[in-house]
């Protein structure tokens, strides 16, 4: 069964600290992988796409790390700020399939504390 | 901002009345997709449309329907609501139907149903 799981369900940290949220899935065969940002009440933005081929990909304080092999995502970020307090969500699709076959992780909860 | 828009961004209905959202795409793009999305769960997909037409369908009863017309707008509708209907509704517009293309998420509708 094509499932995304996320951990931790939320997470709170310091502003100006570093954390790592997790995504493992099972989705198969592989497309690509994103990583949104949603704030409270507003709609998901994308914060970066990996393929089968890519390890790691960086925006701004964001890196996200890929590990095809052994179904593994992760999502850095670095000197965390306020702004950063958001729900950050998962998303993996197979090979060949449509927008309407995405598979979303529920998502982390992250609070930024000052 | 992603140039999507979505309106009303609230609104509050008792069960079994109808209810309309409305989703205005980025010009140019020839798909959109809706979702729903309960508290502290990722997005789960409605359906899509592309060029006006019906292009796929998640787990969701025929009492959810939609529109998308030439001018880049579209439309939600939900018949016979029911308590377990609210939650956010955010609709994505793209450049096309498959999975590697990006998605751009409006704010969303909250639709509380009493």
């Amino acid at each position: 069964k094509n499932q995304v799981e996320q951990s931790p369900q939320s997470l709170i940290i310091l502003e100006g600290k570093n954390c790592t949220l997790q995504c493992n899935y099972t989705v198969s065969p592989f497309s690509n992988l994103r990583w949104y940002k949603q704030d409270t009440g507003r709609g998901p933005v994308s914060l970066t796409i990996m393929t089968f081929s890519e390890n790691t990909k960086s925006n701004g304080r964001y890196t996200a790390t890929l590990d095809a092999d052994t179904k593994q995502s992760s999502l850095h970020i670095t000197a965390s700020q306020l702004s950063d307090s958001a729900s950050y969500i998962c998303v993996v699709s197979a090979r060949g399939s449509t927008l309407g076959r995405l598979y979303f992780g529920r998502g982390t909860q992250l609070t930024v504390w000052p | 901002e992603t140039g999507v828009t979505q309106s009303p961004t609230h609104l509050i209905k008792t069960r079994g009345q109808q209810v309309t959202l409305r989703c205005s795409s980025q010009s140019g793009h020839n798909t959109v997709s809706w979702y729903q999305q309960a508290l502290g769960q990722g997005p789960q997909f409605i359906f899509q449309y592309y060029r006006e037409e019906e292009n796929g369908r998640g787990n969701f009863p025929p009492r959810f329907s939609g529109l998308q017309f030439p001018n880049y707008s579209s439309e939600l509708n939900v018949n016979a609501l029911e308590l377990d209907d609210s939650a956010l509704y955010l609709c994505a517009s793209s450049d096309g139907v498959y999975a590697g293309e990006t998605q751009y998420f409006g704010p969303g509708t909250r639709l509380l149903v009493l």
